[in-house]
Formats: structure tokens, C-alpha cells, sequence
């Protein structure tokens, strides 16, 4: 069971805006943690999509940003693209677990 | 470029071992902290272990304490998770990841990852 939770899924059309949320506490996110997010293609590895918070990686377009505030890390996806289907998990690290963590999840899908 | 090629994943018998490989090029691996991670068929990703440079420190998460052991040879720029007494949860894609280790971590290059299936 996962300490950083996430929608199940959000959905949108192509060039909308979706946010997905990764709620955590204050034994991680809120402990001043960052929060990172991976993109996970069907059937492939994850890939780093943004670190400490809202930095992108070379090669991640600017459509993709992120945020932090109090307990929780956000991940916007501005003009949705079909190839931005997808799952999302964001990560982080807990105190009390004494490790990285994920969370739970977020299958995006563009309409 | 980086590259991460995992191999060792397979069928294997409740109770039984399995010894993962992680062969890394591409940049200079013994300057690096290392990862396993895996994902439950249809589940999310859960960290497994993790490595210094010089391998003088792991650590482990809970559910595999006491039985994988992560290790690693800068001379043949490898990374092993050695895994005894397999249990049916322990089923996944084991993948290794590079570290950057700053306050909060991220794993910023994967391997495709290895299918570790325990089952009688």
C-alpha cells in the first residue's frame, strides 16, 4: 500500500490542460521531500519525466511541469497529446519507511 | 549514450532463488548509486533496494529484508539482486535504475526490465 496517492485515472482532449495529484504527509512530501514523476508508456519502462519538483529532464517537452505544496506534488499537462497516454506515478522519500516511495498511480487518457 | 540491459528474470518455484543481472554502459558506473525497482503484473512500482558507489551501503525495503541481497562489480560494470526464499508476491518486472542522489533521489535512466515469475 502505497504513502503517496494519486487519481486512478484522468482524462481530457486533445489540448486540454489535466493535473494529477500525488497526495503524501508530512513523513515525506510534507518532511520537504520532492516530489519526481515517471511517465510509463504501454508495454515500456518508465522514464524520468520531472525531478525535484518542476525540473525537466533534456528531451521532455514544456507542456509537462510540476509543482509542490505542503503534503502534495502536482503534475500539469498543458495541450494534451495522444501520445501522452499513459500512466504517471510520482516519487518520493519517507521517513518512517526509511526509503523511496511511489505513488499509487494515474493512467491519463486523451479522449 | 546510457544503456541499462537487465537479464536473470525467469520461472521459479515458490521458496526457490533466482539471481538478476543489470549490465550498465555508457557512463561511469562506479561514480553511481544504483536501484532495483519492480512493478506486480497490472500493478504500480515499488522500490526494492539500493546501492552505493562502492557498494558499502544497501539498503532494502521490508518485504525483502533478509531475503535479496543487492550487490554490485565496478570492474565488470554489473549490478546483481540475488533473491532466495521467493514467495508468489515477489512476482514483477525487476527493473535497475541509476540514482541521482540529491535530497529527494530520482532514478533518471531504466532498464527494459526482466520477468521474475514465481509460481509451482
Amino acid at each position: 500500500q502505497s504513502v503517496l496517492t494519486q487519481p486512478p485515472s484522468v482524462s481530457g482532449a486533445p489540448g486540454q490542460r489535466v493535473t494529477i495529484s500525488c497526495t503524501g504527509s508530512s513523513s515525506n512530501i510534507g518532511a520537504g521531500y520532492d516530489g519526481n514523476w515517471y511517465q510509463q508508456l504501454p508495454g515500456t519502462a518508465p522514464r524520468l519525466l520531472i525531478y525535484g519538483n518542476s525540473n525537466r529532464p533534456s528531451g521532455v517537452p514544456d507542456r509537462f511541469s510540476g509543482s509542490k505544496s505542503g503534503t502534495s506534488a502536482s503534475l500539469a499537462i498543458t495541450g494534451l497529446q495522444a501520445e501522452d497516454e499513459a500512466d504517471y506515478y510520482c516519487q518520493s522519500y519517507d521517513t518512517s519507511l526509511s526509503g523511496y516511495v511511489f505513488g499509487t498511480g494515474t493512467k491519463v487518457t486523451v479522449l | 549514450e546510457v544503456q541499462l540491459v537487465e537479464s536473470g528474470g525467469g520461472l521459479v518455484q515458490p521458496g526457490g532463488s533466482l539471481r538478476l543481472s543489470c549490465a550498465a554502459s555508457g557512463f561511469s558506473f562506479s561514480t553511481y548509486w544504483m536501484n532495483w525497482v519492480r512493478q506486480a503484473p497490472g500493478k504500480g512500482l515499488e522500490w526494492v533496494a539500493n546501492i552505493k558507489q562502492d557498494g558499502s551501503e544497501k539498503y532494502y525495503v521490508d518485504s525483502v529484508k533478509g531475503r535479496f541481497t543487492i550487490s554490485r562489480d565496478n570492474a565488470e560494470n554489473s549490478l546483481y539482486l540475488q533473491m532466495n526464499s521467493l514467495r508468489a508476491e515477489d512476482t514483477a518486472v525487476y527493473y535497475c535504475t541509476r540514482i541521482i542522489p540529491v535530497l529527494t533521489s530520482y532514478f533518471d535512466y531504466w532498464g527494459q526490465g526482466t520477468l521474475v515469475t514465481v509460481s509451482s
